[in-house]
């Protein structure tokens, strides 16, 4: 069955360092790549998503990147905030086409950033 | 516009009892999903409807689980027989239809059987 696996949290950063979140994922077809995030206090949303090999999804400065041969999609961001203290899930879709695209998400991993 | 909102936002109950926790998904979308998730892990897939069927019930646990949406809009989450083991966020989402891979989320109901 399909699965995606995080890496360990929490992470910890300063303000303006780099992030990386990695995740690799195991699926068949061809799954499309999503990462969520929660606020404090808040409900899931979607952050940025791709829907075939070499796609890059980008938002809010966020970026991933959907790598087949790797099967990844790790988040980046150049500079972070303190306001992106969340946390952060990875989650894939079935690719089959007409079915459903019930979500298959990671164990999220907690992001706090020091001012 | 409004979202996708779950009632109650909060429900204790006691070990055997009934609850019945409800979604509802933004206006127009036809495809409601429902997931539950533990402390510390990510949300885990229970059902899916598209319109007023279940497509996909695969996630549910055990029959003490039943979800219904009768007239395509609402829906109820129902557990029989609590266990302690149930507590958990049950988050609902919603899509525009099944091909649309863009899932809404509601704040979710946390509920603690004791």
């Amino acid at each position: 069955g399909n699965s995606v696996t995080q890496m360990e949290g929490p992470v910890t950063l300063s303000e303006e360092a780099f992030l990386t979140i990695n995740c690799t994922y195991t699926a068949t077809g061809y799954p499309s790549l999503f990462w969520y995030v929660q606020y404090p206090g808040e409900g899931l949303q979607l952050l940025l998503k791709a829907t075939k090999a070499d796609d890059k999804g980008s938002n809010k400065g966020f970026e991933a990147t959907y790598r087949k041969e790797t099967t990844s999609f790790h988040l980046e961001k150049g500079s972070v905030q303190v306001s992106d203290s969340a946390v952060y899930f990875c989650a894939l879709s079935d690719g089959l086409t007409g079915a459903n695209s019930k979500l298959t998400f990671g164990k999220g991993i907690t992001l706090s950033v020091r001012p | 516009g409004a979202g996708v909102s779950q009632t109650p936002s909060n429900k204790v109950t006691e070990k055997g009892k009934y609850v019945e926790l409800r979604c509802d998904p933004i206006s127009g979308h036809t495809a409601l999903y429902w997931y539950r998730q533990s402390l510390g892990q990510g949300p885990e897939f229970l059902i899916y409807f598209q319109g007023t069927g279940a497509a996909d019930d695969s996630g549910l646990p055990n029959d003490r689980f039943f979800a219904v949406r009768p007239e395509g809009s609402v829906s109820t989450l129902k557990i029989q027989r609590t266990e302690r083991g149930d507590s958990a966020v049950y988050l609902c989402a919603s899509s525009l239809n099944e091909q649309d891979n863009e899932q809404f989320f509601g704040p979710g109901t946390r509920l603690t059987v004791l």
